[in-house]
């Protein structure tokens, strides 16, 4: 079975600042994607950015990008320029490979607020 | 294109009754996810939905817990005789299949209140 773990359960940052987000994951499987999702308190749950396991090549979408050391199971997040928007609860999650849909494996979240 | 949506948005019920959660998914989506994500236990998976079959029902916490999807699109998550511990938001998501991407795309959710 997969395990993720964020050990960070509440993280602030300074607005235009930059925060990391810590994630690890425990699993034998070698195909794999992971993801980071936001939830705003608005409760929808928002893809951030997604890391396929077999790409040595980080993820980046604008301001969002991953840190992802296969070997260390680690997959980090890092924010740049924090908007006071960017404020929500950040779920890291894994989703095994298979040649059918697999569900996702979420880890308990990290709670960021961004301080004006 | 619309995203998946839920209703009801919110429910309060009283224990012991049945209740019903429709998720109509993205189009054209063929896998569809019903997650529990509650205070004491995070997001956990309940059940998932391949076309009109449900290959992994894994995640059920018990027999009042059921689900069903039709027509390979609405699904509907129904709990009977409801209790207290099964107040939680309930997500559904719903995706392509790994090879043309496999992220799931979350609905907004349905919170569900058993007094």
């Amino acid at each position: 079975a997969q395990t993720v773990t964020q050990s960070q359960p509440e993280m602030s940052v300074q607005e235009a600042e930059t925060v990391t987000l810590s994630c690890t994951y425990d699993t034998s499987e070698n195909n794999y994607y992971l993801f980071w999702y936001k939830q705003p308190p608005s409760r929808q749950m928002i893809l951030v950015i997604r890391q396929e396991a077999y790409k040595q090549q980080n993820a980046t979408e604008n301001r969002f990008s991953v840190n992802f050391q296969k070997a260390a199971k680690s997959f980090s997040l890092k924010i740049s320029d924090s908007q006071l928007g960017d404020t929500a609860m950040y779920f890291c999650a894994f989703m095994r490979l298979n040649s059918g849909n697999t569900p996702l494996v979420f880890g308990k979240g990290t709670r960021l607020s961004v301080i004006a | 294109g619309a995203g998946v949506s839920q209703s009801p948005s919110n429910k309060v019920t009283e224990k012991g009754k049945d209740v019903e959660l429709r998720c109509d998914p993205i189009s054209g989506h063929t896998a569809l996810y019903w997650y529990r994500q509650s205070l004491g236990q995070g997001l956990e998976f309940l059940i998932y939905f391949q076309g009109n079959s449900a290959p992994d029902k894994s995640g059920l916490p018990s027999d009042r817990f059921s689900a069903e999807r039709t027509g390979g699109s609405v699904s509907t998550l129904t709990i009977q005789r409801t209790q207290q511990e099964d107040s939680a938001v309930y997500l559904c998501a719903s995706s392509l299949t790994p090879v043309q991407g496999g992220t799931q795309y979350f609905g907004p959710g349905t919170r569900l209140l058993v007094l």
